[in-house]
């Protein structure tokens, strides 16, 4: 059984780096077949999605964070990270990370989530 | 990119139906999207892809056979019939756009679905 398990700060400063880290378990983050995204959902709001990253490193991001987001993948760890830079109370949100197969596969959606992280951006 | 549309909010009556909309915005009517359904204090759940011409490929594990989806022009429906309790939830609609460099996914607002 594949899991995700998010981890990192629970509490950072405006205008600091938010890192978070996902941890992949029951399956290789190697694999060819998925993509590897985040998600964040502020309180009482809806899910925004942040970027994704393949295997190979290749990354999508969301045009709105952009120039603020990092997603890298540590397959020897089996892992992959966000990092957000200059956050502010906006940013505030629960964090998952999440598995999608890739397009055209039979699961070609968000099979896997974490259970999620809350970040509070706070001095 | 594609804006998704979700009313905020819908409700029904225990045992009844309930119809949740997620509407395209214009020009993107071929497009198929995802719903997730998102508990109270829990992670969202895939629950079924959906085009103009209905589901696209199976639905998620442990989704029951209550639930069903449609497409129509810009809009992709997700039907619930005998509602129970456990359907209390917030109800996500997703669509990707683009490939290679260019892709993006975008969510709706979701809506939160009140079981009376």
């Amino acid at each position: 059984q594949v899991q995700l398990q998010e981890s990192g700060p629970g509490l950072v400063k405006p205008s600091q780096t938010l890192s978070l880290t996902c941890t992949v378990s029951g399956g290789s983050i190697s694999s060819g077949s998925y993509y590897w995204s985040w998600i964040r959902q502020p309180a009482g709001k809806g899910l925004e999605w942040i970027g994704r990253i393949y295997t190979s490193g290749s990354t999508n991001y969301n045009p709105s964070l952009k120039s603020r987001v990092t997603i890298s993948v540590d397959t020897s760890k089996n892992q992959f990270s966000l990092k957000l830079s200059s956050v502010t109370a906006a940013d505030t949100a629960v964090y998952y990370c999440a598995r999608r197969g890739v397009y055209g596969a039979a699961n070609y959606y968000f099979d896997y989530w974490g259970q999620g992280t809350l970040v509070t951006v706070s001095s | 990119q594609p804006v998704l549309t979700q009313p905020p909010s819908a409700s029904a009556s225990l045992g009844a139906s309930v119809t949740l909309t997620c509407t395209l915005s214009s020009g993107y009517s071929n497009y198929k999207v995802d719903w997730y359904q998102q508990r109270p204090g829990k992670g969202p759940r895939f629950v079924m892809r959906v085009g103009t011409g209905g589901i696209v490929g199976s639905k998620g594990d442990g989704i029951p056979d209550r639930f069903s989806v449609l497409g129509s022009g810009l809009n992709r429906y997700l039907t619930i019939k005998n509602i129970q309790e456990e359907d209390e939830s917030d109800y996500h609609c997703g669509a990707d756009h683009g490939s290679g460099s260019n892709f993006v996914w975008v969510f709706g607002g979701g809506t939160k679905l009140t079981v009376l």
